[in-house]
């Protein structure tokens, strides 16, 4: 069965980088890309962008461009998740999801706290 | 970018109650829709998607319609495990993007 399986939560300093995991099976993962989705505290869902699981391209919503990088490794069939510099703003649940969004990780959650 | 309006934000109903969540585009999506329901502490599950195509294992007392840009879920015979946040999201183009969400609260 696809499932999609998410690396623990985070707790980061302001300015410091963390990187988030993404680990699929049940398919193959370079036949779907893979979708990353922010949810703030008791907010709704921000699509943040895209990455193509075969040419490793990836496409950022505005509002994401920039702060949060997108990368693979296919040898263990596995999508990434770095946000640079963090921000109070950036504590969040994160959550990977096979593009169309039909099958979706447990979700991560970051804590940007000093 | 295309922005989608959920309406309404809240409502409440019964158990055996059927409701109606309308989801409205900014500009023409075709069918690019789809439907999520998510509950506390939970991933969103997909429901919904081509506005009208049920994903595999949903249960038929959920149906989605419309074209364009208006769109609607209704959920007949409402079960307790139904009560939960519902978006819907586009993706007819980029950057694909999510109403802001209906939250079905038990009466």
């Amino acid at each position: 069965q696809v499932q999609l399986v998410q690396s623990g939560s985070e707790l980061g300093k302001p300015g410091a980088s963390v990187k988030i995991s993404c680990k699929a099976s049940g398919y193959t993962f370079i036949d779907y890309s893979i979708t990353w989705v922010r949810q703030a505290p008791g907010q709704g869902l921000e699509w943040m962008g895209r990455i193509n699981t075969n040419t490793g391209t990836p496409t950022y919503a505005r509002d994401f461009a920039g702060h949060f990088v997108f990368s693979l490794d296919t040898s263990v069939s596995t999508a990434y998740l770095q946000i640079n510099s963090l921000k109070t703003d950036d504590t969040a649940v994160y959550y990977c999801a096979r593009a169309p969004e039909d099958y979706w990780g447990q979700g991560t959650l970051v804590t940007v706290s000093s | 970018d295309i922005q989608m309006t959920q309406s309404p934000s809240s409502l409440s109903a019964s158990v055996g109650d059927r409701v109606t969540i309308t989801c409205r585009a900014s500009q023409g999506i075709s069918n690019d829709l789809a439907w999520f329901q998510q509950k506390p502490g939970k991933a969103p599950k997909s429901l919904i998607h081509a506005a009208s195509s049920l994903q595999s294992g949903v249960p038929s007392n959920f149906a989605g319609r419309g074209s364009g840009t208006h769109f609607t879920l209704t959920i007949s015979n409402l079960q307790p495990e139904d009560f939960a946040t519902y978006y819907c999201q586009q993706y007819h183009s980029y950057p694909i993007t999510f109403g802001q969400g209906t939250r079905l609260e038990i009466k």
